[in-house]
């Protein structure tokens, strides 16, 4: 059974902060892993990330994967009110089916 | 690119009625959706792969016959769930994409049976 664990479940910093979320998984056949941010409502997609080694970057916001680790961190960068929310990580297998995993998430709290 | 609307955002309904909920694809084709559950303060829990054309497949433990889907075209799948009871209150989320643009979500729906 494909396994996804976020850590930490929760984070609390200063506004400011920079903080790194980690994410690492077990998956049969690996296809991609995919990070997401929720906030009141539904998921609003981040980055997805196939490759070993390769930043994705937006703005302040940055991930990269290592498949030899089998894991992903996602770093923000000079964090603002507005980054609170809960980070969501989630994998993809390679055989045909779509169906993502997901981690619990972590929960990021920036204070002002 | 894929963008994905789900309708109504909140619905109320007594119990023992049914609720359809409605996930569209707006600017891609999606041969297969997903319906999800969220209870409060814990990840999204996959009930449902919803495949154009042809059944659902369900993840274990869901009930096919309380929550029935409908995939009758490449820009639409609904989810009903019937005969509701207070314990399917929950916010129910559909996701559709692709590999290039990733995979998005509707905006969710919040169901609370009275």
């Amino acid at each position: 059974e494909d396994k996804v664990v976020q850590s930490p479940l929760s984070l609390v910093v200063h506004e400011g902060d920079t903080v790194t979320l980690n994410c690492s998984y077990e998956v049969t056949n690996f296809r991609s892993l995919l990070w997401y941010k929720q906030e009141k409502k539904a998921p609003t997609f981040l980055f997805m990330l196939t490759s070993s080694g390769i930043e994705k970057k937006s703005g302040r916001l940055s991930s990269i994967l290592d498949k030899k680790e089998l894991s992903s961190i996602l770093n923000i960068t000079a964090t603002q009110t507005g980054d609170s929310a809960i980070y969501l990580c989630a994998v993809r297998p390679n055989f045909g089916n779509e169906k993502l995993t997901f981690g619990t998430g972590t929960r990021l709290t920036i204070i002002p | 690119g894929a963008v994905v609307s789900q309708h109504p955002s909140r619905v109320i309904c007594k119990s023992g009625t049914s609720v359809k909920i409605e996930c569209r694809s707006l600017d891609f084709q999606a041969t297969t959706m997903f319906w999800y559950r969220q209870f409060p303060k814990q990840s999204l829990m996959l009930m449902a792969t919803s495949n154009e054309g042809s059944k659902a497949t369900y993840e274990q433990g869901v009930e096919k016959d309380k929550f029935l889907i409908n995939h009758a075209s490449l820009t639409l799948s609904t989810l009903t769930v019937t005969s509701a009871h207070p314990e399917d209150s929950s916010f129910y989320i559909c996701s559709a994409g692709t590999e290039d643009y990733g995979y998005t979500f509707g905006s969710g729906t919040r169901l609370t049976v009275v």
